[in-house]
């Protein structure tokens, strides 16, 4: 089954304490992302990986890390988690069509509900 | 800054009526695409138009582009309560922008089908 999993779904825990929140999926996608969302402010882009050792900076990367070694792995990292990290947070991946202009659809994970004390 | 907003925020409706949604965006693009979320799930993707299209359907759904307005409307005919769920659009830029093929979301519309 095509999929995208992530770990953990819910995870508490305290400001400054490192964390890692793992993603992969099985669909051999080159694309894939961290977004998270905040009630009011939709899903936003925190970072993104167009395929192996290639990542960005999307619409909020601070205090985010990510790395992508593996296809089908693009773990998100917490260094020092701050209270304003808490949060829901998804992975997604997708394939990267050939022909410029065309995509296809966006795959996403289960989500992971963060808390931050 | 958010390129696609929703309207309206919230919406409840009976069941087997139609349920319209719409989404407005800024700049050009190269498609659109609807995402339906359950209560603190993830995202499931519904339906991508592309920006030389003008309709497209599928079961239920029904989704117009007009590029002129940079808008879009999501029309789900004779509505289920199990269709209740946040609606999202979301827009991709074209890719002769150098845009890196981000998807960016819109806040989200609540949609309450009442049994």
């Amino acid at each position: 089954e095509a999929q995208v999993t992530q770990n953990p779904r819910y995870l508490i825990t305290v400001t400054g304490k490192k964390l890692t929140v793992t993603c992969s999926q099985n669909m051999n996608h080159e694309y894939m992302s961290w977004y998270r969302q905040d009630p009011g402010l939709g899903l936003r882009q925190i970072y993104y990986s167009m395929n192996v050792e290639v990542t960005d900076k999307g619409d909020v990367p601070e205090g985010y890390k990510v790395s992508r070694k593996e296809k089908r792995n693009f773990p998100l990292i917490l260094e020092s988690p701050s209270p304003n990290q808490t949060s829901l947070y998804f992975c997604a991946s997708r394939q990267l069509a050939g022909m410029a202009g065309r995509t296809d659809t966006q795959y996403f994970g289960p989500g992971t509900r963060l808390t931050v004390l | 800054s958010q390129q696609g907003e929703e309207d309206p925020q919230a919406l409840s409706i009976q069941e087997g009526e139609n349920a319209t949604m719409n989404c407005s965006y800024k700049t050009s693009i190269n498609n659109l695409q609807w995402y339906r979320q359950n209560s603190g799930r993830g995202l499931v993707h519904l339906i991508l138009i592309r920006s030389n299209e003008r309709e497209k359907h599928s079961g239920r759904l029904r989704v117009t582009l007009d590029t002129s307005k940079k808008s879009s409307s999501l029309l789900i005919t004779a509505s289920r309560a199990a269709d209740t769920a946040s609606y999202f659009c979301a827009t991709e830029l074209p890719f002769s922008s150098g845009s890196a093929r981000q998807l960016t979301f819109g806040s989200g519309t609540q949609l309450t089908v009442l049994p």
